[in-house]
């Protein structure tokens, strides 16, 4: 059973760019949730995707921007990077309306904005 | 401002003692907890959910919850170094199945 898969494993930008990163979720998994983990913090909460629309989000600006697509994959997109942005990004996977709310995380991506 | 609270440690304790891993939270509609495990340059693994009040054992390891007090702890019996890591509370937002709101983890060392 194939668990979540992020990718890339690590990317390097400068600022200004724009950075796509990409995110299959575990067998079975409907819903994605997206993470930004800076060193020494704990996650924090992005947005969720479920049925190919964002349906929550947490306190991040619209530069962040993602999508789902029908295979329950996920993209999340970051413009105009700041030297801020650079963090690990999370992507947790977890099937709405189960009984037992759990989420699985992927290996990450370490985003490096110089 | 929905908040998770951890002592940020580091906690070391001695081959094969218990460890006591604490959590508060603010948001007293949150129905989900969890821990997570977290090695340096790692993601988060997660190793522990609890929805009810009271103990939940698995292995070595035990969740307790605490509703009233909106408390949440993670005891590890009979610690391995192996166990050395980052701990992460995590708390459901509400009853919205969305979001975790974490903590900023405790970081356990675990001496031979």
């Amino acid at each position: 059973d194939a668990g979540v898969t992020q990718s890339p494993t690590h990317l390097i930008k400068t600022r200004g760019q724009q950075v796509t990163l990409r995110c299959s979720p575990k067998s079975g998994h409907d819903t994605v949730s997206w993470y930004q983990q800076a060193l020494g913090q704990g996650p924090q909460f992005i947005f969720q995707y479920y049925e190919e629309e964002e349906r929550q989000r947490g306190n991040f600006p619209d530069r962040f921007s993602g999508h789902q697509f029908p295979n329950y994959s996920s993209e999340l997109n970051v413009n105009a990077l700041l030297l801020g942005d650079s963090a690990l990004y999370l992507c947790a996977s977890s099937v709405l309306g189960a009984s037992h709310y759990e989420q699985y995380f992927g290996p990450g991506t370490r985003l490096t904005v110089t | 401002q929905k908040e998770v609270e951890q002592n940020s440690g580091p906690l070391s304790v001695p081959e094969g003692a218990i460890a006591s891993l604490n959590c508060t939270y603010s948001d007293r509609g949150s129905q989900s907890f969890f821990w997570y495990r977290q090695y340096s340059g790692k993601s988060p693994e997660l190793i522990m959910s609890i929805y009810s009040n009271g103990d939940k054992e698995d292995g070595r390891f035990t969740a307790q919850l605490n509703k009233a007090s909106q408390y949440v702890s993670l005891l590890i019996r009979d610690s391995q170094p192996s166990d050395s890591a980052t701990y992460l509370c995590a708390v459901g937002d509400g009853g919205s199945q969305g979001n975790l709101i974490f903590g900023k983890g405790t970081k356990l060392s675990v001496k031979p």
